[in-house]
């Protein structure tokens, strides 16, 4: 069983600050995603990344993806409320045809105006 | 909005119930999912659908049954459900790149 631990698991901070979530693995991953998911709705792709070592920037948002395909971060600067929610990371897997998604249990953000 | 749409958003239904929830999409994805959401939980994969065959289940109770007409509805048909079977059941699909778009999900309450 593949296995991806999200750290922190919740995460309270004020409007402003800079912090950092993570999303790690024993396992390689042939490419990784991270969602935000807000309370009642379903999970949205925030964002893939596929070679090792690969950063990529959403706004204020950046990612990156470890070198060995096994882990990665997601830093968010100058948090905003609306930036409040429940960020998942997704490693993927191919096996022939078939198509699987292993999520995290995520991180739960708040951003306090 | 991801072109993802399930249905009905919130169901309350009796143990001895029978009900269907309902998802759409007409992205042009190969590959339907059925998730199910608890709290303290992370995503649970019930259900893997790649052009209409199920490529996958993840040792989902019988009591859940899935059925996928084409590639862009699929189904899960509930009956007996369990008060632990209450929880969030999302429905994604994707193509083979694997990014997937959730719909909103169906809120089910088991009593």
């Amino acid at each position: 069983t593949q296995l991806l631990e999200q750290s922190p698991q919740f995460l309270s901070i004020q409007e402003g600050e800079n912090l950092t979530v993570y999303c790690n693995s024993s396992s390689v991953f042939s490419s990784l995603q991270w969602y935000r998911q807000e309370p009642g709705e379903g999970p949205v792709l925030l964002v893939t990344v596929v070679t090792g070592g690969e950063v990529k920037k959403l706004k204020r948002l950046t990612f990156q993806f470890g070198d060995a395909r096994k882990d990665s971060s997601l830093h968010i600067t100058a948090a905003q409320p609306g930036d409040t929610g429940l960020y998942l990371c997704a490693g993927a897997r191919s096996g022939g045809s078939n198509y699987k998604l292993t999520f995290g249990k995520g991180t739960l953000l708040t951003v306090n105006p | 909005e991801t072109g993802v749409t399930q249905t009905p958003r919130h169901l309350v239904m009796g143990m001895t119930n029978k009900k269907s929830l309902k998802c759409e999409q007409h992205l042009g994805h190969n590959a339907m999912y059925w998730y199910k959401q608890s709290a303290k939980k992370p995503l649970e994969l019930m259900f893997v659908y790649n052009f209409k065959e199920q490529t996958e289940n993840n040792s989902v109770p019988s009591r859940f049954s899935p059925e996928c007409p084409n590639s862009s509805h699929l189904f899960l048909h509930l009956h007996t459900l369990q008060p632990e079977d209450s929880a969030l059941y999302l429905c994604a699909s994707s193509r083979e790149d694997f990014e997937a778009f959730f719909g909103q999900g169906t809120r089910l309450t088991v009593v």
